[in-house]
């Protein structure tokens, strides 16, 4: 079975400040990962994915994440953070195959301090 | 010229009501979805269909029943509304496998 842990549901950064949202999976085949953002009263955007190949993944407004298999992590970053980057985050995980289905971690609300 | 749409977007109703929550994709895909967003903004997914085909049936209560009449379109219909079942439900789509989906804006439903 496939899981994703986000560590801390909630983190405050400073405008201007390095954003980073911890995501560690599980899976017992080579797993397809996911970061979407969620704004309020809105549909879930996808930022970034890794299927194979580079393990450093860059996405939509500055936003990348990089696949550590050693650690199973999916760590997502942005250099600067902006205050319309504060928004629900969520890592999620697939596994491919006919029955494919997403698995989300619990999402991280991301908070951004003026 | 939206993507994936869903109708309505707010849905309040009394306890023991049936409804309906309807679904449209014009991406071409071939798979759709339906998730739950609870209060904790927790997302799980109830099922999904391929081609109209159901896939994947998770442990969800038989009073959802879901309707795929084309692979364009998936309908989510719920009978005797029950409090719990309060909830935004997300559509979803995708093509490629692992290729991630598309969601809509989601379906805000509130029982009283």
């Amino acid at each position: 079975a496939q899981s994703v842990t986000q560590l801390g549901s909630h983190v405050s950064v400073s405008e201007g400040a390095l954003v980073l949202l911890r995501c560690n999976y599980s899976s017992s085949v080579p797993p397809y990962l996911f970061w979407y953002v969620q704004y309020p009263n809105q549909g879930l955007q996808l930022l970034l994915k890794y299927t194979t190949g580079a393990t450093l993944v860059k996405g939509i407004n500055g936003f990348e994440a990089e696949f550590k298999k050693s650690e199973t992590s999916f760590h997502l970053t942005k250099p600067s953070a902006h205050m319309s980057d504060a928004a629900e985050y969520f890592c999620a995980v697939s596994r491919g195959g006919r029955d494919d289905k997403i698995i989300f971690g619990k999402g991280t609300r991301l908070h951004i301090l003026p | 010229d939206t993507a994936v749409s869903q109708t309505p977007k707010y849905l309040v109703t009394q306890m023991g009501n049936d409804k309906s929550i309807k679904c449209e994709q014009n991406l071409g895909h071939d798979t759709m979805y339906w998730y739950k967003q609870d209060s904790k903004k927790f997302l799980k997914i109830m099922f999904s269909y391929n081609n109209k085909e159901l896939i994947i049936n998770e442990t969800v209560p038989n009073r959802f029943s879901p309707k795929s009449p084309d692979k364009a379109h998936l309908n989510l219909h719920i009978n005797s509304l029950e409090l719990g079942d309060s909830a935004v439900y997300f559509c979803a789509s995708s093509h490629v496998r692992g290729g991630g989906y598309t969601f809509g804006s989601g379906t805000r439903l509130t029982v009283v």
